[in-house]
């Protein structure tokens, strides 16, 4: 079954960029997205289709992707930006089935 | 706005089965897909399937083929999720969220709008 990896932590201090990748063998061919969970909370979509941000989401999230990584970037990382970073994406098979990295822990101090 | 309200938490026994239900409203319910994610305590998201309220058909990840079913009753724009043979590893907080896009438009489905989410314990 289709995998996709992420490092189990980053940490950067207040106004410093956070990078958070996802590995995954069909990246090349299928869009990432990315969820920011908070404790107790339900995720939210900060990043869809590589790197568009839905309405509401702050400027300094971004996403790109090239070859089989994608990458969540924090620009100016805020202490309320600590959370749970989550990449999604869907197989090839046309099912419509979807798959979550294993996620990320952001910490801001 | 977009509101998915889900069941309130279960206690089940090993090998039972529990049924979660995750009622819609603020859109046209058939014109999304609705997924199902569950997350255990302290591990990560989980995706489990997808239901097209509008027709029914259902997709499942492949580790709960045969165990679970996703279906629909589109006069109470509610979806349900029904897992069975339940086990300790089945603990979760099982959410429901509504597709980013509607479903005639050729995309990939991406859970969007999340239900507050339904916690089930399954222990002896």
């Amino acid at each position: 079954s289709y995998e996709l990896t992420q490092p189990p932590s980053v940490s950067v201090s207040p106004g410093q960029t956070a990078r958070i990748t996802c590995s995954g063998d069909a990246l090349p061919k299928k869009y990432a997205y990315w969820y920011q969970q908070k404790s107790g909370q339900a995720p939210v979509l900060v990043i869809y289709e590589d790197s568009k941000r839905p309405s509401g989401i702050p400027e300094r999230f971004s996403g790109s992707s090239s070859g089989t990584m994608a990458t969540l970037t924090i620009s100016g990382a805020q202490v309320e930006d600590e959370a749970d970073y989550y990449c999604y994406s869907t197989d090839s098979s046309g099912n419509h089935r979807g798959v979550f990295g294993g996620g990320t822990k952001l910490t801001v101090l | 706005q977009v509101q998915l309200v889900q069941s309130g938490a279960e206690v089940k026994k090993p090998g039972a089965s529990v049924k979660v239900s995750c009622k819609a409203s603020g859109y046209t319910f058939t014109s999304y897909y609705m997924h199902w994610v569950r997350q255990a305590p302290g591990q990560g998201l989980e995706w489990m399937g997808i239901i097209n309220p509008s027709g029914g058909s259902t997709s499942y990840a492949q580790k709960f083929q045969g165990r679970v079913t996703m279906t629909r009753d589109t006069s109470t724009s509610t979806v349900y999720m029904e897992l069975s043979s339940l086990r300790s590893e089945d603990t979760a907080v099982y959410y429901c969220a509504r597709d980013f896009s509607v479903l005639w438009v050729t995309a990939d489905r991406v859970p969007d709008y999340w239900g507050q989410g339904t916690l089930v314990t399954v222990s002896s």
